[in-house]
């Protein structure tokens, strides 16, 4: 079975510019998640789909991040434009829906490593 | 809010050795508490979790017991090996999935 699927792995850009994360989660997983993780720190949630509809987006900085999850399946997280401070690995993560006692396992992207020049 | 603590890194360690990650959580309510790992190279995975008190999660020779009157999470492993040096970071599941800062443990031959 094929793991959460990212790309690109890495990406360097100048600031100012924009650039854009794909992510392939699992089949048949409803729920994803964007992380960002800083170096040295642990990963900080962005954004939590549930099926096409964004239901935790209240730590995406919304001036400049933004993210689509089209039809429910992939999903893409845009930066524009992009500042010194955005250097940080974007994983992204899926699982089955959460049920009611049910803690679910988030299945880990190998992650995309951005650097801002 | 929600919040974890472990212990800072990086950790050294020669094989064999005993390994213990400490983890103390903040919550309201009764969270569900993992271990995520991270080898060099790969993506997180799941280690092992507890979801109520007194629960131990195991795996691959790795114990964690939620402990709810020290709010603790301890990762435990009596014999480490050079493939157990990865990247150790502990969660809390309640409204979200909240990592600790990560532990960086070494292990040399």
């Amino acid at each position: 079975e094929a793991g959460v699927v990212q790309s690109p792995r890495y990406k360097i850009i100048e600031k100012k510019q924009p650039v854009a994360f794909w992510c392939n989660p699992i089949s048949g997983h409803n729920t994803l998640y964007w992380y960002l993780q800083n170096l040295g720190q642990g990963p900080e949630l962005l954004i939590r789909y549930e099926n096409e509809e964004a239901v935790d987006d209240s730590q995406l900085p919304k001036d400049r991040f933004s993210a689509e999850r089209l039809k429910g399946v992939d999903s893409t997280l845009k930066i524009q434009p992009a500042e010194l401070g955005d250097s940080a690995v974007y994983l992204c993560a899926s699982s089955l829906t959460r049920t009611s006692g049910d803690p679910g396992e988030l299945f880990f992207g190998e992650g995309s490593r951005l650097t801002v020049l | 809010g929600d919040s974890v603590t472990q212990m800072e890194g990086p950790v050294t360690l020669s094989e064999e050795a005993f390994l213990t990650i400490n983890c103390t959580y903040t919550a309201t309510g009764y969270p569900s508490l993992f271990w995520y790992v991270q080898y060099p190279g790969e993506g997180l995975q799941l280690l092992l979790k507890a979801t109520k008190a007194d629960d131990k999660g195991s795996n691959k020779g790795f114990e964690a017991t939620y402990r709810k009157e020290t709010t603790s999470f301890h990762l435990e492993k009596g014999s480490v090996q050079v493939s157990d040096s990865a990247v150790y970071f502990c969660a809390l599941l309640g409204y979200k999935l909240s990592f600790g800062a990560g532990t960086t443990v070494t292990v040399r031959a």
